[in-house]
């Protein structure tokens, strides 16, 4: 069966101070990986997509990038926080193909950003 | 633009009493729909999904949702609410008719439910 892990489950980090969230998943190949924020009062958004290492589309201007480097593993990082950056962020993985099954996500437990 | 509104932000029943969450729907075709549900700092979990097989789609826990054309619905519904329900639900849909997982989220419906 497939599993996602995402790490650190929570962080706090000083505005400026750099980022990173890592996100495996297991028990599937050449996944695609979504990064998601729910931010207080905004909802869920995505942030950053990939269907294969080292593709990377990004949904929304912001602070924050994303990598592929294995084809199981999905970064999120930031050289510089901002205040506005604080969110709970969702790693999650679908099929590759033009199914249905492509747009059916499955997500981690998240991880809990505040800057501060 | 493919796009869902949640009529409620939150709804509150009784245990053993049914559940009504609303979604509507904004498409200009016929639309894959999904409700997903979040426990307290939780990751999301799919309650079930719509992709034109079947106009109701029972999904886990108990849940079923009924996809409506004529009213641009697909709400939410379990005949009888159990204290586990308490959560966020979302509805979802593809962006653009997307086969990614680029999706749009509702705003979300929080569930409480009173012993």
């Amino acid at each position: 069966s497939q599993t996602i892990h995402q790490w650190p489950a929570t962080l706090v980090q000083p505005v400026g101070s750099p980022l990173s969230l890592e996100c495996t998943v297991e028990g599937t190949s050449n996944p695609n990986l979504y990064w998601y924020r729910q931010a207080a009062g905004r909802g869920l958004q995505l942030l950053f997509y990939s269907v294969g290492i080292g593709q990377i589309s990004s949904e929304v201007p912001q602070n924050l990038s994303a990598s592929r480097p294995q084809d199981r593993q999905f970064i999120l990082s930031s050289k510089k926080l901002l205040l506005s950056d604080s969110g709970f962020y969702l790693c999650a993985w679908s099929r590759q193909g033009a199914s249905s099954g492509a747009n059916v996500l499955t997500f981690g437990a998240g991880s809990r950003l505040t800057v501060l | 633009a493919q796009s869902v509104t949640q009529l409620d932000s939150h709804v509150s029943v009784s245990e053993g009493t049914p559940v009504l969450l609303r979604c509507n729907y904004s498409s200009s075709y016929s639309p894959s729909l999904f409700w997903y549900v979040q426990h307290p700092n939780k990751g999301l979990q799919l309650l079930l999904k719509y992709t034109s097989a079947a106009t109701l789609v029972k999904g886990i826990n108990g849940f079923e949702a009924e996809f409506k054309k004529s009213e641009t619905s697909f709400h939410l519904t379990k005949p009888s609410a159990h204290m586990s329900d308490a959560a966020e639900y979302f509805c979802v849909v593809p962006r653009g008719g997307s086969t990614l997982g680029r999706l749009y989220f509702g705003r979300g419906t929080q569930l409480t439910v009173w012993p």
